[in-house]
């Protein structure tokens, strides 16, 4: 297992465009969890899956906010209608069940709105 | 909500200097403190998991501590070398009746050792 894979790594957009991104988590890992970084900041939580279900999405992810982990397996976050403020580094992470397990973080993918 | 502070910001040190940053956060009621390192372009990656009042941790030159009952944990670096640099992020997991999954960052310190 090469660990949690993002795909874009870069993603570049002109604003009002839809835009998708994918997660593949570490295979045996049942949670899997969506988290923001803007410049200045530290990465913030968007949303958590146990398997397939989505159990917790924070308020900073707008109705223009989506994600899905179909199957509990990869997951996507699609972002509808893009504005410059989404520009940031979307980071995805995955752990297994338990109370002091780790999350094991991508390499995230960096979103441009201009 | 609750607010983990990190400091300093940024740090620049000499190749061989020992270091330490702080993490603080106001409630001693949480499951874990993580700490994480995170070099430009690469994933974040897992340093330390702590829980309990006392603990240190220790790998290779990093160790770290973490003190509940005055809120903060330190990571300290000995001999410090360019492949060093990077962004030394501090989460807590849980806290003030949060969930027991989500990670709540600082801002992190940005650390640059100079050769």
């Amino acid at each position: 297992d090469t660990g949690v894979s993002q795909n874009p790594r870069h993603k570049i957009t002109k604003r009002g465009q839809n835009v998708t991104f994918r997660c593949d988590p570490i295979s045996e890992h049942n949670r899997l969890y969506w988290y923001r970084q803007t410049l200045g900041q530290g990465p913030e939580f968007l949303t958590y899956f146990q398997n397939e279900a989505q159990l917790e999405k924070s308020r900073l992810l707008s109705d223009r906010f989506s994600a899905e982990r179909p199957k509990g397996s990869f997951s996507t976050l699609e972002i509808q209608r893009t504005e410059q403020g989404d520009s940031a580094m979307y980071l995805c992470a995955s752990s297994p069940q338990g109370r002091n397990t780790e999350a094991f973080f991508g390499q995230g993918t960096r979103l441009t709105v201009v | 909500i609750l607010n983990v502070e990190q400091s300093p910001q940024s740090l620049h040190v000499q190749e061989g200097d020992s270091t330490n940053f702080t993490c603080s956060f106001p409630s001693s009621n949480f499951y874990a403190l993580h700490w994480y390192r995170w070099e430009t372009a690469k994933s974040p990656e897992a340093l330390f998991v702590m829980t309990l009042n006392g603990d240190e941790k220790k790998k290779g030159r990093i160790s770290a501590t973490l003190n509940t009952k005055e809120g903060y944990s330190y990571l300290y670096i000995k001999g410090s070398q360019p492949e060093d640099s990077a962004t030394y992020l501090c989460a807590l997991r849980g806290g003030s009746g949060g969930s027991n999954y989500k990670l709540t960052f600082g801002k992190g310190t940005l650390l640059t050792v100079n050769p």
